[in-house]
């Protein structure tokens, strides 16, 4: 069966500071990835997606991922967060064949202090 | 930009009693979804939709559950008789549905928190 793990439950970050967060999925055929991401309040949306050729993929807000076949990974990354990116952040995978199901991660907090 | 929207945004009902929940899709979208998030829990797949008939539904998406598409513009989950196990965030999401499955960008609304007590 297709998973998400995503390792980091709660990160807390100073502005300025880097961040990666993890992601590894297992599926053993084809996949979309994903991340979305929550803002308090509002609806997921789309930070970047990777279906493929250049596996680090570019997305809104200076946030990028790297899908590492080998790995079963797709990493979010940020050189520089900002408060603004505190949020709740998902990875989340579609499995290639009959199915368009999202499979989503537990979700990582990110509260980013000034 | 346009947006998916719910109605309501929080709802409080009894155990047992009958809850319908609403979404209007991005208008020229053509597959629905409804997916759950427990609190505290992974945002889970219930069940897509497309041309009037569901395309794929999980094993949580039972018998008292159904989704319907009412008019032109709703897309509706019922759940039946709800039990205390169905207080969750509940969101929709919507595609174009005009390229390959699973090669869309699905777009959320903002959910649905729903109360069993």
């Amino acid at each position: 069966a297709q998973s998400v793990s995503q390792h980091n439950h709660h990160v807390i970050l100073s502005e300025a500071a880097s961040l990666e967060l993890g992601c590894n999925y297992s599926y053993g055929g084809t996949v979309n990835l994903f991340w979305y991401v929550q803002y308090p309040g509002q609806h997921l949306q789309l930070l970047l997606k990777y279906f493929s050729g250049d596996p680090l993929v570019k997305g809104i807000k200076g946030f990028e991922a790297e899908f590492i076949k080998s790995k079963f990974s797709f990493n979010l990354r940020k050189p520089s967060v900002q408060w603004s990116d505190t949020a709740e952040y998902f990875c989340a995978v579609i499995g290639l064949g009959n199915t368009d199901k999202l499979i989503f991660g537990t979700g990582t907090r990110l509260q980013v202090f000034p | 930009e346009p947006e998916v929207t719910q109605t309501p945004s929080h709802q409080v009902t009894q155990m047992g009693q009958e809850v319908i929940l609403r979404c209007v899709p991005i208008s020229n979208h053509l597959y629905f979804y409804w997916y759950r998030q427990i609190l505290g829990q992974k945002v889970e797949f219930l069940v897509s939709f497309y041309n009037n008939e569901i395309s794929e539904k999980s094993e949580i998406f039972d018998d008292q559950f159904s989704v319907e598409r009412p008019d032109g513009s709703n897309f509706t989950l019922k759940i039946r008789s709800t039990k205390l196990e169905d207080s969750a965030m509940y969101f929709c999401a919507s595609i174009p549905g005009t390229g390959g499955r699973g090669q869309e960008t699905q777009y959320f609304g903002p959910g649905t928190r729903l109360l069993v007590l």
